[in-house]
């Protein structure tokens, strides 16, 4: 079994200012790791992903995400936040297993509120 | 590429009744995924379907049921509707089992 700690239910951050939103798991094989944002009213959009390779992965909007296997963390973080930025954050894990397609763990996301 | 598309996009029902969602995946993705956003339960599993199979299923009562059909699309049944399964039902679809990319939901409402 897997699960995924999002400690954070809320951030608010002023605008141009650094952000941090954490994410811990927990999981008896190796995982996929995901962040996925959720704009109001919206679906789910996947923002960044790490599956192999590099532990540091960027999204194309300044965001960026560490895998750091030793404290099962996978914390996002963008140096400079938009108001634009403001939504939900949701991280997520698969476990990998033969086959494929195991389903997608969710933390209880993070509101991120960018405020001028 | 057109995205998943899922269909209604809001459906208001009464206790009891019955609803059928709908998704589209992305042309090309054989795995569909289905997922329950229920206020103050987060995102729960519900269904996966992969070539026309079931391949796992969540923590959720029989009354939740779907299939996915030869071109891939795939519905949402629910029975016996109750209160609780107000929610948003995103549709997830991919290609290589591991990426899931998402629709933007059938907001469903149980009076």
């Amino acid at each position: 079994a897997q699960s995924v700690t999002q400690l954070d239910s809320q951030v608010p951050v002023f605008e141009e200012a650094p952000v941090e939103l954490r994410c811990n798991y927990s999981s008896s094989v190796s995982v996929y790791l995901f962040w996925y944002v959720q704009y109001p009213n919206q679906g789910l959009q996947l923002l960044l992903k790490y599956l192999s390779g590099s532990t540091l992965v960027k999204s194309i909007n300044g965001f960026e995400a560490e895998f750091n296997k030793s404290q099962t963390s996978f914390h996002l973080r963008k140096p400079s936040v938009h108001i634009s930025d403001t939504a939900e954050y949701f991280c997520a894990v698969r476990m990998i297993l033969t086959g494929g397609g195991n389903k997608l763990t969710f933390g209880t996301g993070t509101q991120l509120k960018v405020e001028l | 590429e057109a995205g998943v598309t899922q269909s209604p996009t809001h459906l208001i029902k009464t206790r009891g009744q019955q609803v059928t969602l709908r998704c589209s995946p992305i042309s090309g993705h054989t795995s569909v995924y289905w997922y329950q956003q229920a206020l103050g339960l987060g995102l729960q599993f519900l269904l996966w379907y992969d070539e026309g199979e079931e391949r796992n299923r969540g923590n959720f009562p029989p009354r939740f049921s779907g299939r996915q059909f030869p071109n891939y699309s795939s519905e949402l049944n629910v029975n016996a509707l109750e209160l609780e399964d107000s929610a948003l039902y995103l549709c997830a679809s991919s290609s290589d089992r591991r990426t899931e990319n998402f629709g933007d939901g059938t907001r469903l409402s149980i009076l």
